[in-house]
């Protein structure tokens, strides 16, 4: 199974600051990646597919770059309702694997 | 109203079985591959199966492969995860997902764009 690493595991930021969370993929996906923010208690939401397509609704502030096994979600301008865990998803591949997540929290 | 809505969790104990459901409404079921997620109490998310729109490919998480069954009734646009002799490493909150295909020719992205708000399940004597 192809493994994604996240980093950090977790993150304090202020609100207006520009935040940058990483996965790394165990081999090439291509750009088959997505990423998903989670609040407590609440189902994922799609925030981003194709490593860098933004998904309808989701604000500007929100985009992602990479390809191969690297990539990058950033916040431009972090937002009070951004708090929250995210996580990256690949899926060039079966099982789908998620990264462990990384918490955004409010410094 | 785009929605998913599961049901079906609870309290079970080591070895027993659980049917979880999920309810489609405001999108036409069999034209969509869809998928179960689960989620450990304070973990990540775990991808665990998906099925395709018409049932005839379904894959599984090799630690559910042989205990976990996915399946659809279009019809009754419904998805369902027959899940036996439950461990308790299964307990989790299990979210179904519509599994979408978002094309680029000649590339497809799959995605998890719409999502139910989870049912519990709970393994423990």
């Amino acid at each position: 199974a192809i493994q994604m690493t996240q980093s950090p595991s977790s993150l304090s930021a202020s609100v207006g600051d520009r935040v940058s969370i990483t996965c790394r993929a165990s081999q090439d996906i291509r750009n088959e990646l997505g990423w998903y923010q989670q609040k407590l208690g609440k189902a994922p939401k799609l925030l981003i597919y194709a490593a860098s397509n933004l998904q309808g609704g989701v604000p500007s502030r929100f985009s992602g770059s990479g390809s191969g096994t690297d990539f990058t979600l950033t916040i431009s301008s972090l937002q009070p309702e951004d708090f929250a865990t995210y996580y990256c998803l690949q899926d060039n591949n079966y099982p789908r694997t998620f990264g462990q997540g990384t918490k955004v929290e409010i410094k | 109203e785009v929605q998913l809505v599961e049901s079906g969790g609870g309290l079970v104990q080591p070895g027993g079985s659980l049917r979880l459901s999920c309810i489609a409404s405001g999108f036409t079921l069999n034209t969509y591959w869809m998928t179960w997620v689960r989620q450990a109490p304070g973990k990540g998310l775990e991808w665990v199966a998906n099925i395709k729109g018409d049932g005839s490919k379904k894959t599984y998480v090799e630690s559910v492969k042989g205990r976990f069954t996915i399946s659809r009734d279009n019809a009754k646009n419904s998805l369902y995860l027959q899940m036996d002799t439950l461990r308790a490493e299964d307990t989790a909150v299990y979210y179904c997902a519509r599994d979408n295909s978002y094309c680029n020719s000649p590339v497809c992205y799959d995605v998890f764009d719409i999502w139910g708000q989870g049912t519990m399940v709970t393994v423990s004597s």
